[in-house]
């Protein structure tokens, strides 16, 4: 399927640490984007690399993108307990057909 | 202030009912989703709408019917429920068709029973 998949499926580490959680896809895309989800929440963008683009920052987050492995990093720097949240990565070739994996459950112990 | 919102937050109904969730955007983009989360967190598209247009439909069963009586709202009608329709529903909006940015609703959890 098209559908990204984030590994690992579930993280835990202490406040101040980095994580890292990564996403696979399968087919050729124009673009991928992060997403955050708080617990009973919906979904919050967090950034969008395009596939022309290698590595992208916004504040405590660096994305990267390498087209070649089909592979996505998400690095979240000098983590925080409100950081607890699943995230998502979403691939598609148009704004109209994203498809979501299922996800990275990451756990920031204070 | 709530930029996409829906209702009801929480729905619990028996198999054969039919309901509606509704959601509305005060974003002022053109286009809405409905997406569906299950039990293991896999969120998948159903519908979106784009100045009440329907422009697509990944393989729902016809018993859900997506109605937009404006461009703020896009609701979703359901006939008949079944057990597997339990699940999560999220709205989502983006300023246009071709916008990649899109904003969620924070949910509708359905339990049928």
């Amino acid at each position: 399927s098209q559908q990204g998949e984030e590994d690992p499926q579930a993280l835990s580490i202490q406040e101040g640490e980095n994580a890292t959680m990564n996403c696979s896809y399968k087919t050729s895309i124009n673009n991928l984007q992060w997403y955050r989800q708080n617990s009973g929440r919906g979904l919050v963008h967090l950034i969008l690399i395009r596939s022309n683009e290698r590595e992208k920052h916004s504040g405590r987050l660096r994305v990267t993108l390498d087209t070649s492995k089909k592979s996505s990093s998400l690095l979240i720097t000098a983590s925080r307990a409100a950081d607890t949240a699943s995230y998502f990565c979403a691939t598609g070739t148009g704004a109209n057909n994203l498809f979501f994996g299922t996800g990275t459950r990451l756990t920031v112990i204070p | 202030d709530t930029a996409v919102s829906q209702t009801p937050k929480y729905l619990v109904t028996q198999m054969g009912n039919d309901k509606s969730i509704k959601c509305e955007q005060n974003l002022g983009h053109d286009t809405m989703y409905w997406y569906k989360q299950d039990s293991k967190k896999f969120l998948k598209i159903m519908f979106s709408y784009n100045n009440k247009e329907l422009i697509i439909n990944e393989t729902v069963p016809n018993r859900f019917s997506p109605k937009s009586p404006d461009k703020a709202h896009l609701n979703l009608h359901i006939n008949s429920l079944e057990l597997g329709d339990s699940a999560v529903y999220f709205c989502a909006s983006s300023v246009r068709a071709d916008s990649y940015e899109q904003y969620f609703g924070p949910g509708t959890r359905l339990t049928v029973t």
